[in-house]
C-alpha cells in the first residue's frame, strides 16, 4: 500500500474553509484516496474517496492532483465540530477483506 | 441509521483474565474488523474476517483471538490479558460499492488491564 504524509496538525477559523494536504507519492494506478475523521472519544467516520477524479458529496471536497501524488481534503465552512483528527489512506480496492492501514493523520483545530 | 454496537465502553480487567469484546453490526455487512487505538501509534489492525467463520490475521495478531459464528457478531477474545493490552478497541465493519471500502466504525470499548 502507498505511504501517505500529513502534517501532524493545522489550525482553522470557524467559517473559513480548511484545506488539508496529504502526499502520497507513490500510489499505484488502482488505489483509492479514502479520508476519514475521528473526533474526540469517538469511532473514525468516514468522509468521502476518490481515485482520478474530484469528488463532492455533503460532508466534503477531495480534489486529486493530476498525476495523483497528493490530494486535499476541503471542508468550505468549517465549524468547531470538525475539530478532529483527519486521516489520509490509499488502499486498492478489495472485495473481501477491504483492510485501512490508519496513519497519523492531522489534528485539526477549528477556533473561534 | 447503521450502527456498529460494541458490548461495553469502559472494562476494567486483571492480568491472566480472559476478556471478550464484542461487536454487533446491523448493516448484512460481509467484513468486519478490530483495531487498537494507542496514543502515538494511532490506529492498528488486530483481525479482520470477510465471512463467516473466516478470519485473517492484522498486523498485530499476538495475544489475540477471533470468533465470527454470525454474520452480524464479531468478537474479540484475549486468553490471557495483560497490561500491555490496555487500549482502546475499535470494532467496524464495511460494506464494497463504487470501488470504495466504505467503514463504519463502533464508539470503542477501553480496556483497562491492571
Amino acid at each position: 500500500d502507498a505511504k501517505t504524509t500529513q502534517p501532524p496538525s493545522m489550525d482553522c477559523a470557524e467559517g473559513r474553509a480548511a484545506n488539508l494536504p496529504c502526499n502520497h507519492s507513490t500510489i499505484s494506478g488502482n488505489e483509492y484516496v479514502y479520508w476519514y475523521r475521528q473526533i474526540h472519544s469517538q469511532g473514525p467516520q468516514y468522509i468521502i474517496h476518490g481515485l482520478k477524479n474530484n469528488e463532492t458529496n455533503e460532508m466534503a471536497s477531495l480534489i486529486i492532483t493530476e498525476d495523483r501524488k497528493s490530494s486535499t481534503l476541503i471542508l468550505p465552512h468549517a465549524t468547531l465540530r470538525d475539530t478532529a483528527v483527519y486521516y489520509c489512506i490509499v488502499r486498492v480496492f478489495y472485495n473481501q477483506g477491504g483492510k485501512l492501514i490508519f496513519g497519523q493523520g492531522t489534528e485539526l483545530s477549528v477556533k473561534p | 441509521d447503521v450502527k456498529v454496537t460494541q458490548s461495553s465502553r469502559y472494562l476494567v480487567k486483571r492480568t491472566g483474565e480472559k476478556v471478550f469484546l464484542e461487536c454487533v453490526q446491523d448493516m448484512d455487512h460481509e467484513n468486519m474488523f478490530w483495531y487498537r487505538q494507542d496514543p502515538g501509534l494511532g490506529l492498528r489492525l488486530i483481525y479482520f474476517s470477510y465471512d463467516v467463520k473466516m478470519k485473517e490475521k492484522g498486523d498485530i495478531p499476538e495475544g489475540y483471538s477471533v470468533s465470527r459464528e454470525k454474520k452480524e457478531r464479531f468478537s474479540l477474545i484475549l486468553e490471557s490479558a495483560s497490561t500491555n493490552q490496555t487500549s482502546m478497541y475499535l470494532c467496524a465493519s464495511s460494506f464494497s460499492v463504487a470501488g470504495a471500502n466504505v467503514l463504519t466504525f463502533g464508539a470503542g470499548s477501553r480496556l483497562t488491564v491492571l
